[in-house]
């Protein structure tokens, strides 16, 4: 069974810093990795989609990595800002039996804080 | 706008009085999948469906149904809901095949007392 874990659950960061966010998977087989931003109490955005073939995507100052030999996937942030405070999700989209590609297994969250 | 709309935001109920939660796409996806979400549980799926018709379990399904009778519509029954359904409930959507990514809707917050 696919398992996704997010380390660390918590980082509180000064305004400015670069920061990296961590996620591991277990079973290489995936299709791809997603990474999403919820803001309390609200809905997923997503952020970055890494194809399986993809070493890594990038979007303004978020950098997403994919390894999938060593079951890792790394989100980095250039330059955080409060804003930036949130929880990040990582997500990997495994096969699901019959002809789906739809399963989504999560991590459970990195909760983000960047202060002033 | 593409998206994932999801009715309603915030919904208290009690004990054994029979649900639905609606979700509606606008983007022509066939793959719809219901997620809900608790503290220190992450988010588990109850239940997806790759097509018109087509619908199956995941990994959290009892006291659930779910139905798809068309390709934009997939809502989430509670026949009988019970306190521990109480929960963050989110669709999503996708293009069926391996390199797409999810939509997800806003949120379901459901208590049940």
């Amino acid at each position: 069974k696919q398992e996704v874990t997010q380390i660390p659950a918590a980082l509180s960061v000064p305004e400015g810093e670069n920061l990296v966010l961590n996620c591991s998977f277990t079973d290489s087989a995936i299709y791809n990795l997603q990474w999403f931003r919820q803001d309390p109490g609200k809905g997923l955005t997503s952020l970055l989609l890494i194809q399986s073939s993809q070493r890594e995507q990038t979007s303004g100052r978020l950098n997403a990595s994919l390894d999938k030999s060593s079951g890792r996937s790394t989100l980095y942030i250039a330059a955080s800002q409060p804003g930036d405070s949130a929880t990040y999700l990582c997500a990997g989209r495994i096969w699901a039996g019959g002809t789906s590609y739809g399963k989504l297994t999560f991590g459970q969250g990195t909760i983000l804080t960047v202060h002033p | 706008e593409a998206q994932v709309t999801q009715n309603p935001r915030y919904l208290i109920t009690v004990t054994g009085k029979k649900l639905t939660v609606t979700c509606s796409q606008n983007m022509n996806h066939e793959y719809m999948s219901w997620y809900r979400q608790d503290p220190g549980l992450g988010l588990r799926q109850i239940y997806y469906s790759m097509n018109v018709e087509v619908t199956d379990k995941g990994d959290v399904p009892e006291g659930y149904k779910v139905s798809r009778k068309e390709k934009r519509n997939f809502p989430l029954i509670l026949e009988s809901p019970s306190p521990n359904q109480t929960s963050l409930y989110f669709c999503a959507s996708s293009l069926e095949g391996q390199g797409y990514s999810y939509t997800f809707g806003s949120g379901t917050r459901l208590t049940v007392v």
